[in-house]
């Protein structure tokens, strides 16, 4: 069964100071999630990623998927205490028709003022 | 912005007890799932709905778990006795179109005691 691993498990950065966040896939992906949470609190859709090669930004938040390297990164540019969470990656095992997600273990990241 | 709305925010039950976990999908949209996050635990996909069935489901949702669309607004998970086991957060969410991305609820914490 496919397997995301995310990494780092946690980040702590100064206010300001950009990071990557990268999620590996054990098998082919065929499209990437990427979603924010608040501890305890639901799910925040940010971007999804379905081309190998295709790169998506929202504010200062920018993805990419590397199909080959069965990988996507998500990198923060200038990083604000707004932007601390828990973030997460998902894909679709089937092929992304299913609605059926698995999740990474989640990137916990702090920004210190 | 549309949401899918989850009820109750938080429900303890004893042990062997029926829940029921509620959602109210965004209006338009055509597919609903069910997930859950045991505390520490990476995201867990339980069963996705369309058109009034169930499409997928995964080995979690066994039969002690069903769902129901009750009313054509209503999106509802049961749990017909609950075990120590089964205490997560559970969260509801909905798509329109599935390449087009998931919107989670805020999910339900279950704790059973």
């Amino acid at each position: 069964s496919q397997e995301l691993e995310q990494s780092p498990q946690s980040l702590i950065v100064q206010e300001g100071k950009n990071l990557t966040i990268n999620c590996t896939s054990s098998k082919t992906l065929y499209g990437l999630y990427w979603y924010k949470q608040k501890y305890g609190e639901g799910l925040i859709f940010l971007m999804m990623l379905q081309k190998g090669g295709e790169e998506k930004s929202h504010e200062k938040i920018t993805a990419k998927l590397d199909e080959k390297k069965q990988q996507s990164s998500l990198h923060i540019t200038a990083s604000q205490p707004s932007h601390a969470g828990i973030y997460l990656c998902g894909a679709d095992p089937k092929g992304g028709n299913t609605g059926k997600l698995i999740f990474g273990q989640g990137t916990t990241l702090q920004v210190k003022p | 912005e549309p949401e899918v709305t989850q009820t109750p925010s938080h429900q303890v039950t004893q042990m062997g007890q029926e829940v029921i976990l509620r959602c109210v999908p965004i209006s338009n949209h055509l597919y609903f799932y069910w997930y859950r996050q045991i505390l520490g635990q990476k995201v867990e996909f339980l069963v996705s709905f369309y058109n009034n069935e169930i499409s997928e489901k995964s080995e979690i949702f066994d039969d002690q778990f069903s769902v129901e669309r009750p009313d054509g607004s209503n999106f509802t998970l049961k749990i017909r006795s609950t075990k120590l086991e089964d205490s997560a957060m559970y969260f509801c969410a909905s798509s329109r179109v599935i390449a087009y991305g998931y919107t989670f609820g805020s999910g339900t914490r279950l704790t059973v005691v």
